[in-house]
């Protein structure tokens, strides 16, 4: 039942910007935009979330379309450590999150 | 570390064998969620409590499955009789409830393998 449609991988280069992409276009009101990211081996890790605005925190941004139907996670410098599975995926107002099949990022040095 | 822990880490079982999982949320959170991840898809949800109260199964729970959460802390996810098909990780989530900035905390995660 995922809501969020997301390319299957990416590549960077080392230190470049990363924009991942993710559409929504079924997204609710009351859905917030979430973004995790999986290491190998490891459980999900937050990145950041946002209803409409823009967001910035220390390890992202969020850009989030005027509609809401998509928005893209930017990774200002993308490192090593950054190599993972980034999800994209709407929480309802039950606090339900509903996971993809993410996108695979590949850091290249 | 996000203060979520689940034991063990890793579990090889024979099918047929039952196994038992454990969840140690973050104390002061409220709800918790278990999640079932095969290899190359997103976790898929299962089940969650809010406090001991469950509240919600997913149709991927089948009547071998149980979960619990005795006192409102720990949970507890039993697999009755395994099947290969049951080799998955299975990740525990905690999330205090109420506000705007809530989001989930997953633990590191139980590799289940079914021989």
């Amino acid at each position: 039942d995922a809501k969020t449609t997301q390319p299957n991988s990416m590549e960077s280069n080392e230190e470049e910007p990363v924009h991942l992409p993710c559409n929504h276009s079924t997204i609710s009101g009351t859905d917030y935009i979430h973004w995790y990211r999986q290491l190998p081996s490891q459980g999900p890790e937050y990145v950041i979330h946002g209803l409409t605005s823009n967001v910035n925190n220390r390890m992202a941004s969020l850009a989030i379309a005027e509609d809401r139907k998509s928005s893209t996670l930017i990774l200002h410098r993308a490192t090593l450590r950054d190599a993972a599975v980034y999800y994209c995926i709407l929480r309802d107002p039950d606090n339900q999150f509903y996971f993809g099949t993410g996108t695979s990022l590949t850091v290249i040095p | 570390d996000t203060g979520v822990s689940q034991n063990p880490r890793h579990k090889i079982t024979k099918r047929g064998q039952n196994v038992t999982f454990r969840c140690d949320p973050i104390s002061e959170h409220n709800r918790l969620y278990w999640y079932r991840q095969t290899l190359g898809q997103g976790p898929e949800f299962l089940t969650y409590f809010q406090n001991e109260a469950q509240l919600e199964k997913s149709r991927l729970l089948s009547d071998r499955f149980s979960a619990e959460r005795p006192k409102g802390s720990f949970s507890t996810l039993e697999i009755q009789r395994t099947e290969q098909g049951d080799s998955a990780m299975y990740l525990c989530a905690s999330i205090t409830t109420g506000g705007a900035w809530e989001t989930q905390y997953f633990g590191p995660g139980t590799r289940l393998l079914v021989l």
